[in-house]
């Protein structure tokens, strides 16, 4: 039972580049969200996904997009990566909406030049 | 207002010591609250969730008071590897979102 998996750990981009951050739960939940992490501000919600098909915007979820093909994947798109999007990004899923625990990936560490 | 405040720290507590820190939320309608523990570049994972009578686990207790809107965590008999960022979180059920503090940073020395 692997949990949460995300991929890539690690990323340095350009600025304009595009590129997407993949999450992957076996844990069959069916809510998913992807955060972002920066020093002093804590975690910001980007998007939510409640099921398959379903996806929503959180507190800042300009610049990126997200789908919801199937239960296990949430896959996030960064469109035109600039240097505000240098961060830590976290997936993590629940079994259902807006629970306290969340499962989190190890996390995704970005660095946009 | 942020809708989750936590003093960041850090809170330095010699080992065996007892540390207590107080998180505000802003949304008296939230509902439900958790904290998490975090440590060093690694992912937030669930330590528990606070009820409205309190609870305790081991040598954690969590308090709940609504009418001061404010949660908290106590840690007695510090051990070295307490030393994390422990994150408030709050829910409001209808918004599908958990709303996170920025972390009480918690060092605990020998």
């Amino acid at each position: 039972n692997a949990g949460v998996t995300q991929t890539p750990k690690f990323q340095v981009l350009k600025t304009g580049q595009s590129m997407t951050l993949q999450c992957a739960q076996d844990m069959n939940h069916e809510y998913m969200s992807w955060y972002r992490q920066d020093p002093g501000m804590g975690l910001r919600l980007i998007h939510y996904s409640v099921g398959a098909g379903i996806t929503d915007q959180g507190e800042v979820p300009n610049g990126y997009n997200v789908s919801r093909s199937t239960t296990e994947d949430f896959p996030l798109r960064l469109l035109s990566a600039a240097p505000s999007q240098t961060s830590v990004y976290f997936c993590a899923s629940s079994y259902e909406s807006g629970t306290g625990e969340l499962f989190f990936g190890e996390g995704s560490r970005l660095t946009v030049l | 207002r942020k809708e989750v405040e936590q003093d960041p720290g850090p809170f330095n507590v010699p080992e065996g010591a007892t540390v207590a820190f107080n998180c505000t939320y802003s949304n008296s309608a939230s509902q439900s609250f958790f904290w998490y523990r975090q440590d060093c570049r690694k992912e937030p994972k669930l330590l528990m969730s606070v009820y409205s009578s309190g609870n305790e686990d081991g040598r954690f207790t969590a308090q709940l008071n609504r009418a001061s809107q404010y949660i908290s965590l106590l840690i007695r008999d510090s051990k070295l590897s307490d030393s994390a960022t422990y994150l408030c979180v709050a829910f409001l059920h209808g918004n599908n979102r958990l709303a996170f503090g920025k972390g009480n940073q918690v060092v605990v020395i020998p």
